[in-house]
């Protein structure tokens, strides 16, 4: 079964550090790759997603994320944080092969401090 | 929001009770899904639908059942509630054919 990784569980920066959160997941063949943010007292918001084309995906509110085959990975960026981003980060992927079932990572709890 | 309600909002309730969360829509999706969202481990799927009276497992199916009598809604239930099972409870439905999904606002179910 395909499983997700995110790497850090907590990140704390100041507004406008550049922000990058690592996904890793661990199936080969082929697949759709999504963002998920959930704000504080909400439910989950899609940020962006990648199927196919062009690797560097650019999504919602200034994010973006690149998908790099080769490593197995779909990381978050953005350059330039704003208090507003304090969240959790979900990233989640879908086996094109296995059905419609999602795999979520665990999250990463962003902090940005004023 | 994909005109989804689910309901309760929260619910505290006592080991070994029988609960049921339903989840409504409004916009006739064929996919519905119930994840549960614990702490470090994100979302964990626990049963979904693809139509009326066809549901399969998730990664944490056991201790959980579902039911889909009617397209707008997928009720889950818990036969007798454990502790493990306090957590936070989302509905989800997937929209067209782009894989996206819509969340509900969750539920909030405590097991004590």
């Amino acid at each position: 079964a395909q499983s997700v990784s995110q790497h850090n569980h907590h990140v704390i920066l100041s507004e406008a550090a550049s922000l990058e959160l690592g996904c890793n997941y661990s199936y080969g063949g082929t697949v759709n790759l999504f963002w998920y943010v959930q704000y504080p007292g909400q439910h989950l918001q899609l940020l962006l997603k990648y199927f196919s084309g062009d690797p560097l995906v650019k999504g919602i509110k200034g994010f973006e994320a690149e998908f790099i085959k080769s490593k197995f990975s779909f990381n978050l960026r953005k350059p330039s944080v704003q208090w507003s981003d304090t969240a959790e980060y979900f990233c989640a992927v879908n086996v094109r092969a296995a059905g419609n079932k999602l795999t979520f990572g665990g999250g990463t709890r962003v902090l940005v401090k004023p | 929001d994909a005109g989804i309600t689910q309901s309760p909002r929260h619910k505290v309730t006592e080991t070994g009770t029988p609960v049921t969360l339903r989840c409504h829509q409004t916009e006739n999706h064929r996919y519905m899904y119930w994840y549960r969202q614990d702490p470090g481990h994100g979302l964990r799927l626990i049963h979904y639908s693809y139509g009326v009276k066809d549901t399969d497992k998730g990664e944490v199916s056991d201790g959980y059942s579902v039911s889909r009598s009617k397209t707008e809604d997928f009720l889950l239930t818990l036969e007798s509630a454990t502790s493990s099972q306090t957590s936070v409870y989302f509905c989800a439905i997937k929209a067209g054919t782009n894989e996206k999904l819509f969340f509900g606002s969750g539920t909030q179910l405590s097991v004590l």
